[in-house]
């Protein structure tokens, strides 16, 4: 089951620099999108969403933008901080139904 | 802030034997999960509950599991007898409104079936 798909197994990034992750998904009916930060031993951390309505969020340093043509989403963090670094999962459901995660991508920020 | 509390944190049991996971979800949400991640894989979902009845479940969510709520603050995961390809992180997760609309989770519990 790959509905939904990120590509990237991991990212490297300078500390100030922007950090972009990216996500597919193939199932048209999702309809709220998630951005998901996970350390080692924890559980996921919510970051921002995005409903499927809107083609952008922002939230600080966070921003999340969605391209329901292409079927992509992609989550911008800017500037980067060490403290950044983690699995980062998207994640989508339809209607309210159950999340489907992506695989994550690990994000290194590099002081 | 409030947050999802699971216990316990780690919980390791022999094959066959039967144990319960729980969860104390963030006071005035609705909706609860299950969801888990074997070392690895995805996070997968396992079952969402509502309104004292399971809502939804996955093909994972077989005749082993069931869920619980027993009280107005615990919810329980309970495995009959454990396989041991159930080793995994098992998170429990709650949300307020609308189902899954930022589903907060909460540390996890790691099971190891030996």
């Amino acid at each position: 089951d790959q509905q939904v798909k990120q590509n990237s197994p991991s990212l490297s990034v300078q500390e100030g620099r922007i950090s972009i992750l990216n996500c597919d998904y193939t199932n048209s009916m999702f309809d709220y999108f998630l951005w998901y930060k996970k350390y080692p031993a924890e559980g996921p951390t919510f970051l921002i969403s995005i409903s499927s309505i809107k083609d952008k969020n922002e939230d600080g340093r966070f921003t999340v933008f969605l391209n329901k043509s292409a079927k992509h989403l992609s989550l911008h963090i800017v500037p980067s901080q060490p403290g950044d670094s983690a699995v980062y999962f998207c994640a989508a459901s339809e209607y309210g139904n159950k999340l489907v995660f992506g695989a994550g991508t690990i994000l290194r920020v590099k002081s | 802030e409030p947050e999802v509390t699971q216990t316990p944190s780690h919980q390791v049991t022999q094959m066959g034997q039967e144990v319960i996971l729980r969860c104390v979800p963030i006071s005035n949400h609705l909706y609860f999960y299950w969801y888990r991640q074997i070392l690895g894989q995805k996070v997968e979902f396992l079952v969402s509950f509502y309104n004292n009845e399971i809502s939804e479940k996955s093909e994972i969510f077989d005749d082993q599991f069931s869920v619980e709520r027993p009280d107005g603050s615990n919810f329980t995961l309970k495995i009959r007898s454990t396989k041991l390809e159930d080793s995994a992180m098992y998170f429990c997760a709650s949300s307020g409104i609308f189902m899954n609309t930022e589903a907060f989770f909460g540390q996890g519990t790691r099971l190891t079936v030996v």
